[in-house]
């Protein structure tokens, strides 16, 4: 079935480095969401990618989208301990008539201060 | 404005038994979407309704079914409940759906617990 594979799994870095997640699908993805998840808490939508080689900023967070659009980033610029959570990637597949809304595994971000 | 709104906020329920959970989406948003989320398999979408309509739907079997009313309130019901059906699920409200570049607005949750 449809797969986004999100790497790496978790990632522990010291308060101000940088730090990225990846997204790829064997697919063409379609639009591509990013969510943050703090611990016990909701997942959070931060963006939306449609185009292929779109680059979108937040702050400190740089969203890529890959020119053949197999793949996407988000980068976390001098980290601080407020991003402290799960950061998930989330794409669109049609089977069985129907779409759905397909999330990576997630990259679990720890920050030390 | 208020946000996503579910009840119950926690549930345990027996085997076998069925249960109704409900979301409450931002006032003026017409999407629903359900999703369950478990720490093996992660996110999963369940199904999105569109004014009254399923209008999309995931993986899941026919126990878990779900209806959405004209004051887009929605509600999910999982019937037979077996003990893997333990999960936080999530609703998310946006305003036009899934297709469409709308941002979605998760709500807290309700954690079951099948015994």
């Amino acid at each position: 079935g449809q797969q986004v594979m999100q790497i790496p799994q978790y990632q522990h870095v010291q308060e101000g480095e940088d730090f990225t997640t990846y997204c790829n699908s064997s697919t063409t993805l379609s639009n591509i969401q990013w969510y943050k998840q703090r611990p016990g808490g909701h997942p959070v939508f931060l963006i939306q990618l449609v185009k292929s080689g779109e680059v979108k900023k937040q702050k400190r967070l740089t969203f890529q989208f890959g020119e053949a659009k197999k793949n996407s980033s988000l980068h976390i610029t001098a980290t601080q301990t407020t991003d402290v959570g799960t950061y998930f990637c989330a794409d669109i597949f049609f089977s069985g008539g129907y779409n759905k809304l397909i999330f990576g595994a997630g990259t679990r971000l720890a920050v030390h201060p | 404005k208020a946000g996503v709104t579910q009840t119950p906020r926690y549930l345990i329920k027996t085997r076998g038994q069925q249960v109704t959970l409900s979301c409450s989406p931002i006032s003026g948003h017409r999407s629903v979407s359900w999703y369950q989320q478990t720490p093996g398999q992660g996110l999963q979408f369940l199904f999105e309704y569109f004014s009254e309509t399923q209008r999309n739907k995931g993986n899941f079997p026919g126990r878990f079914s779900g209806r959405q009313f004209s004051n887009s309130r929605s509600e999910m019901n999982v019937s037979t409940l077996e003990l893997g059906d333990s999960a936080l699920y999530l609703c998310a409200s946006s305003l036009a759906g899934l297709l469409d570049s709308y941002e979605q607005y998760f709500g807290p949750g309700t954690r079951l617990t099948v015994t």
